[in-house]
């Protein structure tokens, strides 16, 4: 069982559609990323959570870290919002960062 | 640039060939981080460098793979006798020097490597 789960593994929906991806993970954290990686492109890191909820224009993160669950959603989803999220965790390891990477949602917006 | 930079963005090896990866990460991040991503996965951690000290290197996958960062900046990624499998996205990010909180990892376009 990998220590990061993502779904759906795949979203197709229609622009303005209200979006949510779900990440669950088995090990104790010290942080948990969500990154974006649009295709043939570099990654480029959303946000970093440890409690509660961030919000960065559209785009809104939670975390539950007693149920070690965390959820992106992307509100009124546009075209250009396509691309592979990915969730990763920061094991609690003091001084190493090291992230572990879920295997990634594809978004895709359909115009 | 601000960013983090990778060279070469990719590259043709063929089997048995030795190939080097470079990474240059944002000026005065002290924390450097190399991931291999295979076609339609996730990154996979594989080594680890607090300045010039190599802290982890649990994820590299054989001893054909060596990682040095001698001055605590420029890193290189090198591959000795690729074989297929080797055939991914190498990738590199770069942290800040850590408060004692988790910091954001920003992370480099990566060099995509194919080994015919």
């Amino acid at each position: 069982k990998n220590e990061v789960e993502q779904s759906p593994q795949n979203l197709t929906a229609q622009e303005g559609e209200f979006i949510t991806i779900n990440c669950s993970y088995s090990v104790g954290i010290s942080a948990l990323h969500w990154l974006q990686q649009h295709p043939g492109g570099g990654i480029v890191s959303l946000f970093m959570l440890s409690s509660g909820k961030k919000k960065h224009g559209r785009l809104i993160a939670t975390i539950n870290i007693q149920e070690k669950h965390s959820s992106l959603h992307i509100t009124a989803s546009h075209p250009r919002d396509s691309a592979v999220y990915i969730c990763a965790v920061a094991p609690f390891s003091f001084g190493n960062e090291k992230l572990t990477f879920g295997t990634g949602t594809r978004l895709t917006i359909i115009p | 640039g601000a960013g983090v930079s990778q060279s070469p963005r990719y590259k043709v090896a063929k089997r048995g060939q030795d190939v080097a990866l470079r990474c240059d990460p944002i000026s005065g991040h002290v924390s450097l981080f190399w991931y291999q991503q295979a076609l339609g996965q996730g990154p996979e951690f594989l080594t680890y460098f607090q300045n010039e000290a190599q802290l982890d290197k649990s994820g590299l996958p054989s001893d054909r793979f060596f990682a040095e960062r001698p001055e605590g900046s420029v890193s290189t990624l090198k591959i000795q006798r690729t074989q297929q499998e080797d055939s991914a996205v190498y990738l590199c990010a770069s942290s800040p020097p850590t408060s004692g909180s988790p910091d954001t990892q920003y992370f480099g376009p990566g060099t995509r490597l194919t080994v015919l």
